[in-house]
This record gives C-alpha cells, structure tokens and sequence, in this order.
C-alpha cells in the first residue's frame, strides 16, 4: 500500500518564501510530482522528481530524498495567486500499479498581504 | 492551457438518467484516465487506458462505464447514479501508461445527481 502525507493547511505573507513538505512510504517509486490546484479548477502539473536533489523551475523548487521517503516544495516571492492547493503524488512502478499516480491529501497555502 | 477538453463542463441528472461525460486529447498521449475529486479531497483514480485498452479498473461500481474510441478521446458512461457520485471528474492524459509521465489534467466536469 501507500501512505503519502502533507500539512493540511499552510499561510505565509506576500513576497516571503514557503516550504510545503510530504513523506511518502510506497511499495513501488517511480517519481514523485507536485500539482497546484486553485479552488473549482483542476490540478495543473508543477514539478516531477524521480532522482535526489533540487529541480529549479523559476520561482518553485522541488527536492527529493529517496532514501528518506521525503520532498519539499518551495515557493519563493509569494504572490497572492499561489493561494491554492499543492498536492504531493507519487507515481506507481510497474506491476498492477502501472501508470498509477496516488496523491495525498493537498496542503492548503493561503497567502495574506 | 490545458490540452485535454472535457464536455460538458457542468451535468445534473436524476439517478434514472443515463449520461456521458466526453474528453478529447491532441497531444498524441496514448494513455488516458478518468479521476474522481470530491470537495477538499484529492483526486483518486478510476479508470486508465493504455493503447487504447483498459489496464486499470480501480474496482469502480459498474454503474461508471469507460469507454475509449480511439487514442484521442475517452468517454465515461453514467447510468443509475447515486447522489454520493456527485463530484468533479477529471479526465487526463500522459504520453504513456508507464508510471513517470507526466499526467496532463482537463478542466473536469462538475457533476451534480439529484
């Protein structure tokens, strides 16, 4: 089975910087991604790690530690619009779990002024 | 902007209908999928089709029918609905079914059974 957890909810300031971590604990890995999905829209794609380390993508990162279960996203010069919610998913490797992706439950970000 | 359309984008149907929900795709993905999202939850899989087959049926009632005409488009069937089925359904697609690619989501389709 599969157990992927994330904060439930998260506020930060404008213009400051966020961490969104999730752990994961999975029977098979092959990547992991984070979607950002505003209220009422779908789940749009932000970033896919399948080996350790930092992926760069303008003002979000996003890191892996496979031997630890464990990622982070990070929101750097918080705009109002990054208010949403980040969900951590994990993609499936092989067997009946073929082109599976699980995902937690969604951290809530609100961001103030 | 999203590649992957679904239609229509809002449903209300009494739980004698028989419905569908339609998505359509141009990316040349050969993987397509069809999610469930209820309010304040993530997205749980349903359906994935493959090459147009279906390999993974995550035990749904038999009242939800996938159906995949071709690579491009993917329909699901709705008939004898309960009001707990209301929710938004998200179609996507990846390049593959290989898990690792990237799932590329629709816009959904609210659905209300009344």
């Amino acid at each position: 089975g599969q157990n992927i957890d994330q904060p439930t909810e998260m506020t930060a300031t404008e213009g400051a910087i966020v961490q969104i971590n999730c752990t994961y604990q999975t029977s098979g890995f092959n990547g992991l991604f984070w979607y950002q999905q505003h209220a009422g829209e779908a789940p749009t794609f932000l970033s896919y790690n399948v080996l350790d380390g930092l992926e760069e993508k303008g003002r979000f990162s996003s890191f892996l530690s496979r031997s630890k279960g464990y990622s982070y996203l990070l929101l750097k010069e918080l705009q109002m619009k990054d208010s949403a919610s980040y969900l951590c998913a994990v993609s499936n490797a092989g067997g009946t779990s073929y082109g599976k992706l699980t995902f937690g439950q969604g951290t809530i970000l609100t961001v103030h002024p | 902007d999203t590649e992957v359309t679904q239609t229509p984008k809002h449903l209300v149907m009494g739980m004698t209908n028989k419905k569908s929900l339609k998505c359509e795709q141009h990316m040349g993905h050969r993987a397509m999928y069809w999610y469930k999202q209820k309010a304040k939850k993530p997205p749980e899989l349903m359906f994935v089709y493959s090459y147009e087959k279906l390999s993974i049926n995550e035990s749904v009632p038999s009242r939800f029918s996938p159906e995949c005409p071709n690579s491009s488009l993917l329909n699901l069937h709705l008939h004898a609905l309960q009001p707990e089925d209301s929710a938004l359904y998200l179609c996507a697609s990846s390049q593959e079914g290989q898990s690792g690619n990237t799932i590329y989501f629709g816009e959904g389709s609210w659905l209300t059974v009344v």
